[in-house]
């Protein structure tokens, strides 16, 4: 069975400083990984995906994510914060051969000026 | 990138009542589509997967009595709330991947805001 952790259900930063949103997963095959973003009364957005090809992943809005086999972690970084990235952001895990995606719980992130 | 409605985006309904949300895929044919629902500061359950010209396949612990799946169309799938009650009220929101293209990615409606009283 496939599960999804998120170590942070709230994340404040300052603008102009790095963003670490961290996610570890659980799957029993070789996962697709993903970070979507939730803005409020809009729909999800994917950030980015990892499915087995360069373990660092780059999205859109200057976000990236390292996928980590041995540390099953996919943690979600940004060198510096814009205020337009406050969000709820979800990291999201896709077993080999199952459409269906399952989240993590959700990590509001709020960005201070 | 393809682009996924839902309608209504809000409904306010008496308990005991039932209540259709419609997901569209607006800009491509969707042979599957997925239904999930979300709390408040929680995180998305997926609730059934809605096949084109099947029954729908729910997860473990939903009621398909209650939460009834239609796939009527490759860019229409609807989902009814039987007989409503306020546990009810909750954020649903579906997705559908390309038909054809890469299955990793889903495109997600805006969601729907049920509140039963």
């Amino acid at each position: 069975a496939q599960s999804v952790t998120q170590l942070d259900s709230h994340v404040s930063v300052s603008e102009g400083t790095p963003v670490l949103l961290r996610c570890n997963y659980s799957s029993s095959y070789s996962p697709s990984l993903f970070w979507y973003v939730q803005h409020p009364n809009k729909g999800l957005q994917l950030l980015l995906k990892y499915t087995s090809a360069a373990t660092l992943v780059k999205g859109i809005n200057g976000f990236e994510a390292e996928f980590k086999k041995s540390e099953t972690s996919f943690h979600l970084t940004k060198p510096s914060a814009h205020m337009s990235d406050a969000a709820e952001y979800f990291c999201v895990v896709r077993d080999t051969g199952r459409r269906a995606l399952t989240f993590g719980s959700g990590t509001r992130l709020q960005v201070q000026p | 990138g393809a682009v996924v409605s839902q309608h209504p985006s809000r409904v306010i309904c008496k308990s005991g009542t039932s209540v259709k949300i419609e997901c569209r895929s607006l800009d491509f044919q969707a042979t599957t589509m997925f239904w999930y629902r979300q709390f408040p500061k929680k995180s998305l359950m997926l609730m059934a997967t809605s096949n084109e010209g099947s029954k729908a396949t729910y997860e473990q612990g939903v009621e398909k009595d209650k939460f009834l799946i239609n796939h009527a169309s490759l860019t229409l799938s609807t989902l009814t709330v039987t007989s409503a009650h306020p546990e009810d009220s909750s954020f649903y929101i579906c997705s559908a991947p390309l038909a054809g293209g890469s299955s990793y990615e889903q495109y997600f409606g805006p969601g729907t805001r049920l509140t039963v009283t």
